[in-house]
């Protein structure tokens, strides 16, 4: 079993449509949690972090559940420029500083 | 933010030749550096962490003598792909740890490596 799932998708969606990913991790030694947005040939950069009590950054919620070990993210409104794959990210301290990426959600946004 | 960039973005290699690329944080001191390949339509994979002044910790099944991992300074990391092969062809990516116990990572914009 893979440290981090997601589904690959890839979604398709229209322009306006709310979309969610879920991710879950299998180490319960995981300290913090991350989404992560990544273009196509390009770096990941940071989309936001996760907590238990939620987060949320404008049109982008995303959600930690620990008893179910899973992560969320809920995308609403979705533009064009939301086209992208995005990563599920672990930090792992188990003696040692981990970090974890789950293999990518890709997302497209049509008009 | 924080800045980390990379040398060169691109680089095309012959066969058996050696390849140096450049990890720089630019407005702030990364006492961890990771290094991570990405092959297409996969996920990324970390390839070694770097503590400054100490020797690299590999992750299994990645070779510390073909990969030479240098982190000399608070600023600057430095991968080598040594005796370079077409499998060696991916996305190579860093990132950079400010404190030990910050766990945010700021990454480079990847070097691009083709080995014909």
């Amino acid at each position: 079993r893979k440290e981090v799932e997601q589904d690959p998708g890839p979604f398709n969606v229209p322009e306006g449509a709310t979309v969610a990913f879920n991710c879950t991790y299998s180490n319960s030694a995981s300290q913090s949690f991350f989404w992560y947005r990544q273009d196509c040939r390009k770096e990941p950069k940071l989309l936001m972090s996760v907590y238990s009590s939620g987060n949320e950054d404008g049109r982008f919620t995303a959600q930690l559940n620990r008893a179910s070990q899973y992560i969320s993210l809920l995308i609403r409104d979705s533009k064009l420029s939301d086209s992208a794959t995005y990563l599920c990210v672990v930090n792992l301290n188990t003696g040692g500083f981990k970090t974890i990426f789950g293999a990518g959600t890709r997302l497209f946004v049509k008009a | 933010g924080a800045v980390v960039s990379q040398h060169p973005s691109r680089v095309i290699c012959k066969s058996g030749t050696s390849v140096k690329i450049e990890c720089r944080s630019l407005d702030f001191q990364a006492t961890t550096m990771f290094w991570y390949r990405q092959f297409p339509k996969q996920s990324l994979m970390l390839m070694a962490t770097s503590n400054e002044g100490s020797k690299a910790t590999y992750e299994q099944g990645v070779e510390k003598d073909k990969f030479l991992i240098n982190h000399a300074s608070l600023t600057l990391s430095t991968l080598t792909v040594t005796s370079a092969h077409p499998e060696d062809s991916s996305f190579y990516i860093c990132s950079a740890r400010e404190g030990r116990s910050s766990s945010e990572q700021y990454f480079g914009p990847g070097t691009r490596l083709t080995v014909t």
